[in-house]
């Protein structure tokens, strides 16, 4: 099946610092969505792209789609301590029906030293 | 706002022993999901759920795993016999449109503990 690889696995910070994690996979994807997820909640979708080139920002987070379709990136600037969380890339399968199955990362965990 | 809203939160039960998870949907969603996280891995796709029938589902999904919507709000996750192997985060979620095309939105998740 279709794989998400996120890199880095996990990430220590410090406050004020710009982040930047990655997300690449085998095969294309026609919607790339990053999403948070903090202890004990479930997953919050950050910034969803729709088209290979799309560079888009929500507030200090900006990601694109790669021109390939098979690679995005995250990017988090000025870090703060509530930006402590996993991040999770996520793609709808290709080709067939895409009703909801998205495939995940393996997410990067990100630590925000004050 | 609007969101997905799950029971219970956190549940033990003994192997061998039916177990149902609960779910509310957004109530203007007309697709539902059920993905489960094991701890420290990623998030995995169970189910997907659209004009009351299951429209997708994984491999991790087999005959002791089942889906309903009893009536126009809950949205449940049955299984029959649990195995230790079935211990994670149960997470339901519910979209507008079909994932990829809209936004799926999660519940907080309801954590089964299989002793």
């Amino acid at each position: 099946g279709q794989q998400l690889n996120q890199s880095p696995q996990s990430m220590f910070i410090q406050e004020g610092e710009d982040v930047s994690m990655n997300c690449t996979s085998s095969s294309i994807f026609n919607t790339w969505l990053w999403y948070k997820q903090e202890p004990g909640e479930g997953p919050v979708l950050l910034i969803a792209l729709y088209k290979a080139g799309e560079l888009t920002s929500n507030g200090r987070l900006t990601a694109q789609f790669g021109i390939t379709r098979k690679d995005s990136f995250l990017n988090i600037s000025a870090s703060i301590p509530s930006d402590v969380g996993i991040y999770f890339c996520a793609g709808p399968n290709a080709g067939g029906t895409s009703y909801g199955k998205l495939t995940f990362g393996q997410g990067t965990i990100l630590t925000v030293h004050p | 706002e609007p969101e997905v809203t799950q029971t219970p939160s956190h549940q033990v039960t003994q192997m061998g022993q039916e177990v149902i998870l609960r779910c509310v949907p957004i109530s203007n969603h007309l697709y539902f999901y059920w993905y489960r996280q094991i701890l420290g891995q990623k998030v995995e796709f169970l189910v997907s759920f659209y004009n009351n029938e299951i429209s997708e589902k994984s491999e991790i999904f087999d005959d002791q795993f089942s889906v309903e919507r009893p009536d126009g709000s809950n949205f449940t996750l049955k299984i029959r016999s649990t195995k230790l192997e079935d211990s994670a985060m149960y997470f339901c979620a519910s979209s507008v449109e079909p994932a990829g095309a809209g936004e799926l939105f999660f519940g907080e998740g309801s954590r089964l503990t299989v002793l």
